[in-house]
């Protein structure tokens, strides 16, 4: 298994443009999740799916946008990137709610830069 | 929404000493406790949780102890080794879905 595998790793963009930041898992996992890490900080999360076609927003949705249509898929949109939006942005997943003995796995992460 | 802040910042341990670090959280029902490590340009790795029901777990030299009644959990490191070194992050759930993050302690470990 590869895991939860993101791409690209670096990006950078300039004011306005937008883009998809990729993420899949091949562990038939039903919850998916987007975090966005600040440097020096937590990690904070943008929107989270469990299950195909079923989205919802996290702690700081706004400048994002999320869609679910395979189980194996869970692409960020940025639309207008602005230079807030510079950070090094997760995805993970888990097979269930983290309520249940479930843990989750961490992408190994896109650095974007927004200039 | 659930807050969890942790002490200290950063923190530099001579090899073989012991390393703690403390976490307290806002909402008395999260009931999902998970320690991250992460090294430097890589992804978070889980390296020991806990859930409400329990006070203490172990896993060779790594402990997390909680408190419920205080609403603090800290993570013990024992022995800690050059490999040790990196930035350790605490969380706490009360929900299927959602991890809130402490903000990180850059672990050193000085040979």
């Amino acid at each position: 298994n590869a895991g939860v595998t993101q791409t690209p790793k670096f990006r950078i963009l300039k004011i306005g443009q937008s883009m998809t930041l990729q993420c899949t898992q091949d562990m038939n996992h039903n919850y998916m999740y987007w975090y966005r890490q600040d440097p020096g900080m937590g990690l904070k999360l943008i929107y989270y799916s469990v299950g195909a076609g079923i989205t919802d927003k996290g702690e700081v949705p706004n400048g994002y946008n999320v869609s679910r249509s395979t189980t194996e898929d869970f692409p960020l949109r940025l639309e207008l990137a602005a230079p807030s939006q510079t950070s090094v942005y997760f995805c993970a997943s888990s097979y269930a709610g983290l309520s249940t003995n479930e843990k989750l796995f961490f992408g190994s992460g896109t650095q974007l830069s927004v200039l | 929404g659930e807050n969890v802040e942790q002490h200290p910042s950063t923190l530099s341990v001579q090899e073989g000493d012991s390393a703690v670090i403390k976490c307290t959280y806002s909402d008395s029902a999260s009931n999902y406790f998970p320690w991250y490590k992460q090294e430097l340009g890589k992804r978070p790795q889980l390296i020991i949780d806990i859930r409400s029901n329990v006070g203490e777990k172990k896993d060779q030299r790594i402990a997390v102890t909680l408190n419920k009644t205080a609403k603090h959990f800290s993570l013990h490191i024992t022995e800690t080794q050059p490999e040790d070194s990196a930035v350790y992050f605490c969380a706490a759930s009360l929900n299927d879905y959602k991890l809130s993050f402490g903000a990180g302690t850059t672990v050193t470990v000085r040979a």
